[in-house]
């Protein structure tokens, strides 16, 4: 099984700063690798998908980027809506694993 | 529109079996990949299950083997998964969730809210 391992557990920021989240895999995955954003009691939301690619309907400010073992999710400049939880997600091998989570605090 | 919405949590005691189910609407359901997704209380995300277009191709995680069974019934457009043999461990919040439109299909882009399974005695 494919480990993912997420840093920092939580990233305490202020609107308008640079979040940098950090997705490290147990084994090289290629760039498939998905990161999703989850607010409280709310369902997940697909962001990025292969590494870099936006899903759909997704602001500019949001960009992946990484292969082989390091991912990372930058959000440009936090807006308030933007403080949630944020998992990766690899589809490297099966079983498809999710990381512990990162969650972005005021 | 598309959406997903699951049913068929509850409280069930240890060793016991439940159904859960997953109404699709707003786009062809015969046409995507779905996944089963759990979030136990205050944990993250655990893929659990995933069934094929066509329901030929299954995979689950290896806690769940031999306990729950995907499947699903494209003309009712709904998705299925049968749990039994029930442990506390898989008390959780489960989403229902599809696959992307084309590949790669294992990332998922449209979620339910989820339905709620709470295994006690």
């Amino acid at each position: 099984e494919i480990v993912l391992t997420q840093s920092p557990a939580t990233l305490s920021l202020s609107p308008g700063e640079r979040a940098t989240l950090s997705c490290t895999a147990s084994q090289s995955i290629s760039s498939y690798v998905a990161w999703y954003q989850q607010k409280i009691g709310q369902a997940p939301r697909l962001l990025i998908f292969d590494a870099s690619n936006r899903a759909t309907g997704i602001p500019h400010r949001f960009s992946g980027s990484g292969s082989g073992t390091d991912f990372t999710l930058t959000i440009s400049s936090l807006e308030p809506e933007d403080f949630a939880v944020y998992y990766c997600q690899q589809r490297g091998d099966w079983p498809l694993t999710f990381g512990g989570g990162t969650k972005v605090e005021i | 529109e598309a959406q997903l919405v699951e049913s068929g949590g509850g409280l069930v005691q240890p060793g016991g079996s439940l159904r859960l189910s997953c109404t699709a609407s707003g786009f062809i359901f015969s046409e995507y990949e779905m996944n089963w997704v759990r979030q136990a209380p205050g944990k993250g995300l655990e893929w659990v299950s995933s069934i094929s277009s066509h329901g030929k191709t299954i995979y689950y995680i290896d806690s769940v083997k031999g306990r729950f069974t995907i499947s699903r019934d494209n003309a009712k457009k709904s998705l299925y998964l049968q749990m039994s043999s029930l442990r506390a461990e898989d008390t959780a919040l489960y989403y229902c969730a599809r696959g992307l439109i084309r590949p790669p299909v294992e990332y998922m882009d449209v979620w339910g809210k989820g339905t709620t399974v709470t295994v006690s005695s």
